[in-house]
């Protein structure tokens, strides 16, 4: 089955910093990679996805990045906030039925 | 616009009693519903799925079972829970295409004694 690890697992940035997460995952056959936000206490939210037709994708200061020969794929914050501070979770898709296999995640704090 | 409920929002338990979690969404039809435990340091853990009433995958083996006896209602359930069941049960529903995102409800946090 499909196996996702995020690296690193707790990332400290000041803010104005950028924030890099990196993902690998096993399957050649996945083709959808979501980023989901946690803040504490809250459910996990969608903040960017990209399919693997695709290489990058930006949405204001959020960017995903894929490398489907390497098998990795990263999410990229410019300009960090403290809001940013949360947990970001790394998906892939895992066959059919929208099923999503998630790595561990990553703390990420944006020290002010 | 769609809603997802869970309930209770916490619980505990003793080793050995039965579980019954509910999840319910507004809003939508057929659709995709997922049940995930979040245990600490170990991310989300896809448990069931079901892309229709009465159609169930598993996706992990262990003492816990899932149904979904109307279109949008999911429900977990064990009949002993053990300490390894503690953590924070997350419901989620999708469109069934591929590409979609899947949207959370607010959580159940179990602790069992």
């Amino acid at each position: 089955g499909e196996n996702v690890e995020q690296h690193p697992s707790t990332l400290s940035v000041q803010e104005g910093d950028s924030a890099v997460i990196k993902c690998t995952y096993s399957d050649s056959a996945s083709n959808y990679f979501p980023w989901y936000k946690q803040e504490l206490g809250k459910r996990p939210q969608l903040i960017i996805d990209i399919r693997s037709n695709v290489g990058e994708k930006k949405d204001q200061r959020i960017a995903v990045t894929l490398n489907k020969t390497a098998k990795h794929f990263s999410l990229h914050i410019t300009e960090t906030q403290p809001e940013d501070s949360a947990v970001y979770f790394c998906a892939a898709s895992l066959g059919g039925n929208n099923r999503l296999a998630f790595g561990k995640g990553n703390q990420v704090v944006v020290i002010p | 616009s769609q809603t997802i409920h869970q309930w209770p929002a916490t619980l505990v338990q003793p080793v050995g009693s039965p579980l019954s979690l509910e999840c319910t969404v507004e809003g939508t039809s057929n659709p995709n519903l997922y049940w995930y435990r979040q245990a600490a340091g170990r991310g989300l853990q896809l448990l069931f799925y079901s892309v229709g009433i009465g159609q169930i995958s598993s996706e992990v083996p262990q003492n816990l079972s899932a149904s979904r006896p109307q279109d949008r209602q999911f429900i977990l359930s064990s009949k002993k829970l053990l300490l390894s069941d503690s953590g924070f049960y997350l419901c989620a529903w999708s469109l069934g295409r591929s590409y979609n995102e899947q949207f959370f409800g607010p959580g159940t946090r179990l602790t069992v004694l």
